[in-house]
C-alpha cells in the first residue's frame, strides 16, 4: 500500500527561526514528490523534486529529495507569521494514470 | 483566469439525501480528480479522470460516484449521504502523464464543505 509519512504534525515556533519540515514515502513506481502549502482553502503547489540530490529553492523556501533513502524536507529559513499554513508533501505514483498519495500534513504555527 | 471552479461552496444535507458537487475547469486539462480532506487524515483521493469517458477509483471510492462526459467538467454525486461523508472536498486537474513522465502539479478548486446531519 502506497504512503507517504509527514512530520512533525505540528510546529510552533518564533519569528526569524529556521523550520524543517519531514517527508518520507513508499509510493509505487515512484515518479515525483510534491510540496503544496495550505492556508485557509485550496492547497497552492510549491516545488516539484524528480531527482536526487539537487535543491529547488523559492526565495525562503527550498526542498530537496532522496531518492535512495526515500524522504524529502521542505525548509523555510527566516520564518514570517505568512508563513504559518498546513504543509502538504505528496508522492506521484503508478504508471500511465497520475495518481497522487498525500502525507497528514504539518501544521506550522509562527508567532511573532 | 478561472482556473478550477468547484459549487457549492458549502452544503448541509440530511442523511439519505443525494447532491452533486461541481467542479469545472478551463486549463484544457486531462486528468481531474476529487479529494477529501478530514482531520489528521490529509487529503485522500476518491475517483480520479485521465480523460473524457474514462474515470477510475482512488483510495475511498465507496458512496460516490463520477462520471467524465467533456474535458472541462468533473461532477462527483452523493446517492445517499451519510454523517461519514461530512468533509472538505478538494477537487483538482492537471495536465496528463503523456505530457512528461514524471508528472504535473495539480491546481486545486476552493473546496466545498459537507455536513451530513
Amino acid at each position: 500500500e502506497d504512503k507517504v509519512v509527514q512530520s512533525p504534525l505540528s510546529l510552533v515556533v518564533h519569528e526569524g527561526d529556521t523550520v524543517t519540515l519531514n517527508c518520507s514515502y513508499e509510493v509505487t513506481n515512484f515518479r515525483s514528490l510534491l510540496w503544496y502549502k495550505q492556508e485557509k482553502k485550496a492547497p497552492t503547489f510549491l516545488f516539484m523534486l524528480t531527482s536526487s540530490g539537487i535543491e529547488k529553492k523559492s526565495g525562503r523556501l527550498s526542498s530537496i529529495l532522496d531518492k535512495k533513502e526515500l524522504f524529502s524536507i521542505l525548509n523555510i529559513t527566516a520564518t514570517q507569521t505568512g508563513d504559518s499554513a498546513v504543509y502538504l508533501c505528496a508522492g506521484v505514483a503508478g504508471r500511465g494514470a497520475q495518481k497522487l498519495v498525500f502525507g497528514q500534513g504539518t501544521r506550522l504555527t509562527i508567532n511573532p | 483566469n478561472a482556473g478550477v471552479t468547484q459549487t457549492p461552496k458549502f452544503q448541509v444535507l440530511k442523511t439519505g439525501q443525494s447532491m452533486t458537487l461541481q467542479c469545472a475547469q478551463d486549463m484544457n486539462h486531462e486528468y481531474m480528480s476529487w479529494y477529501r480532506q478530514d482531520p489528521g487524515m490529509g487529503l485522500r483521493l476518491i475517483h480520479y479522470s485521465v480523460g473524457a469517458g474514462i474515470t477510475d477509483q482512488g483510495e475511498v471510492p465507496n458512496g460516490y460516484n463520477v462520471s467524465r462526459s467533456t474535458t472541462e467538467d468533473f461532477p462527483l454525486r452523493l446517492l445517499s449521504a451519510a454523517p461519514s461523508q461530512t468533509s472538505v472536498y478538494f477537487c483538482a486537474s492537471s495536465y496528463s502523464m503523456s505530457r512528461g513522465p514524471t508528472g504535473s502539479p495539480l491546481h486545486f478548486g476552493n473546496g466545498t464543505r459537507l455536513t451530513v446531519t
